[in-house]
């Protein structure tokens, strides 16, 4: 099936610290999608990127996808508590999505 | 309040049994979906509908069933032929199949063995 890596697999800050997860794929992607899962809870959409080279933001949030549509970025300034939890990228392939393995993010007060 | 609802949100199955995980979404959502998460892991494809009446089989179907025979109702057995499966198993929805459509998760269901 599709693969898509992501990296790293956890992080961990100090509140005020910036974070990034990335995802790569050996294919041209037709878009990319990212998602948070707090502890406990179930994922929830955040953004999609369809554009070669699109750069979206959400507040501290960061979204890039490359130029040649094989990786992205999620990047967030200054994080905070609230900001806990798993970020996974999605990517949609032969009608199916397919999940990244997930970065999770620790936060430190 | 429009949404996705999973039930129960525990589970424990016995040896041998057949259990069914319910999911129900109000969103009118042609596109639905089964998903299955291990401790520190993504999200693995189960089963997904793009319309009622018609289900495919995704990477980690073996041991699961499905059927789609209302729009809105999308249950997932889990058999006793799947021999591991312990898990949190995740349903979602979205507006239509293709790859634009953000999906909507369900708060989720978790099967232990007993």
């Amino acid at each position: 099936g599709q693969q898509v890596m992501q990296i790293p697999q956890y992080q961990h800050v100090q509140e005020g610290e910036d974070f990034t997860t990335y995802c790569n794929s050996s294919t041209t992607l037709s878009n990319i999608q990212w998602y948070k899962q707090r502890p406990g809870g179930h994922p929830v959409f955040l953004i999609q990127l369809v554009k070669s080279g699109e750069v979206k933001k959400q507040k501290r949030l960061t979204f890039q996808f490359g130029e040649a549509k094989k990786n992205s970025s999620l990047h967030i300034t200054a994080t905070q508590t609230t900001d806990v939890g798993t970020y996974f990228c999605a990517v949609y392939n032969f009608n199916k999505f397919y999940f990244g393995s997930g970065t999770k993010l620790n936060v430190k007060p | 309040d429009g949404g996705i609802t999973q039930s129960p949100k525990y589970l424990f199955r016995k040896e041998g049994q057949n259990v069914t995980l319910s999911c129900e979404q109000n969103l009118n959502h042609d596109a639905m979906y089964w998903y299955r998460q291990d401790p520190g892991q993504g999200l693995r494809l189960i089963y997904y509908s793009q319309i009622v009446n018609d289900f495919q089989k995704g990477d980690i179907a073996e041991g699961y069933s499905v059927s789609r025979e209302k729009k809105e109702s999308f249950p997932l057995t889990v058999t006793s032929a799947q021999k591991n499966p312990t898990a949190f198993y995740l349903c979602a929805s979205s507006n239509s199949p293709g790859a634009n459509q953000p999906q909507h998760f369900g708060d989720g269901t978790r099967l232990s063995i007993l």
